[in-house]
Parts: structure tokens; sequence; C-alpha cells
């Protein structure tokens, strides 16, 4: 059974560039979430999809996005990046019913911003 | 923002020692999850309690619930030099979806 996964592993851009970061949940899963995490932080909560919408989001600036297909597999787009977007982006997938609140995150994608 | 504050910051210890490390948090939640970073790596879930409940257990790890002091506690016994880790705790809400909020994380060293 494969975990989340996610790609590209390292990523490299420069100011003012747009980047695209994909992932596929854990099979099973219905729900994708997106984590920042800034060098010698926790994880902060990007944004929420489910049923290929956006259901909650955390407090980012519109320049981060997502979307969600149909076989539940999520992307984070970020527009016009700054230096201060470089970090490691975590996606979480779940199932969304109650009593199934663990969370089970991938290996991350870390970005650097030059 | 961050709901939870690790504490301590840092722990370096013995192999063979237990690790103790603390959480406090802010607001109501539903849960409350522990999980383990390495080396700036995904995050491996270790447990969730429910906030109607004290303690659990799971395997060499114990973790408590104090929701009238809104915190929690994890214990590693009798560690080991692979339990060295960034250790995070997060707390979920009441809402859909479960939205994790973090904690800063304790940095366990665990020397042979």
């Amino acid at each position: 059974d494969a975990g989340v996964t996610q790609s590209p592993t390292h990523l490299i851009k420069t100011r003012g560039q747009q980047v695209t970061l994909r992932c596929s949940p854990k099979s099973g899963h219905d729900t994708v979430s997106w984590y920042q995490q800034a060098l010698g932080q926790g994880p902060q909560f990007i944004f929420q999809y489910y049923e290929e919408e956006e259901r909650q989001r955390g407090n980012f600036p519109d320049r981060f996005s997502g979307h969600q297909f149909p076989n539940y597999s999520s992307e984070l787009n970020v527009n016009a990046l700054l230096l201060g977007d470089s970090a490691l982006y975590l996606c979480a997938s779940s199932f969304d019913r109650v009593g199934t609140d663990t969370q089970y995150f991938g290996p991350g994608t870390r970005l650097t911003v030059l | 923002s961050q709901q939870g504050e690790e504490d301590p910051q840092a722990l370096s210890i013995q192999e063979g020692e237990n690790a103790t490390m603390n959480c406090s948090y802010k607001t109501s939640i539903n849960n409350l999850q522990w999980y383990r970073q390495n080396s700036g790596r995904g995050l491996v879930h270790l447990i969730l309690i429910r906030s109607n409940e004290r303690e659990k257990h799971s395997g060499r790890l114990r973790v408590t619930l104090d929701t009238s002091k809104k915190s929690s506690s994890l214990l590693i016994t009798a560690s080991r030099a692979a339990d060295t880790a960034s250790y995070f705790c997060a707390t979920g809400g009441w809402n859909a979806g479960n939205m994790l909020t973090f904690g800063g994380g304790t940095r366990l060293m665990v020397k042979p």
C-alpha cells in the first residue's frame, strides 16, 4: 500500500517565478492538506481540499492556490515567488469520516527561492 | 500563528534514558497528535489522543492529555539512538477536515 507521495523532491526557483508541487494521497484517502514548514519551525497549514474544492484555508496570501483532481491527487501552486517562500512543503492525506482524524504526511518538497 | 508550544526546545539524553516532552496549547481541541520528523523530511504519525482521553500508550510511547491545563506530554521510555529526531505536537479542532495546528517542536538527541 503506497503512502503519500510528493513530487518533485527538490526545486530551485528565482524570485517572481511560479511553481507547481504535486501530491498523491494514500490509497483510500479523499482529503488532501498542504503545509509549509520553514527551517527550524513547525508546519503551518496552507489549505485543505475535499471533493475537489478548497474546504479550509490558513493565513496565506492568494499567491498560494491549489487544485484537487477527481482521483484525489492535488497540486499546490505558488505565484510571484518571494525569498520567504523557501521552505519544505508537506502534503498530508486523510479520510473524511468521523473518528478518522489522523493525517498521513508525504516526504515533502524542498523549495529554494533565490 | 502556532497553537502549541513544545518544551523543551531541545533535549539531549543518553541511550536507555527516558525522554519527556511537553506541549501546551491555547484553544479548545478535538484531538492532539504527536509526530516525529527526521532530518527535515516528512512527518511520521506517532499517536493520537482525543479530548475525552487522559492517557494513551503505544509501544515505548506514553502520551497524557490534561484539557484543564491545555497541556500534553510525550514520554519515550528506554530511548535509542534511532529516536533522535524532532517531535511535534499538533492540535485538531472541531471543524470538518481536522486542520492541524503545530507547535515549534522539540529536538531530541539520543547519544549512544
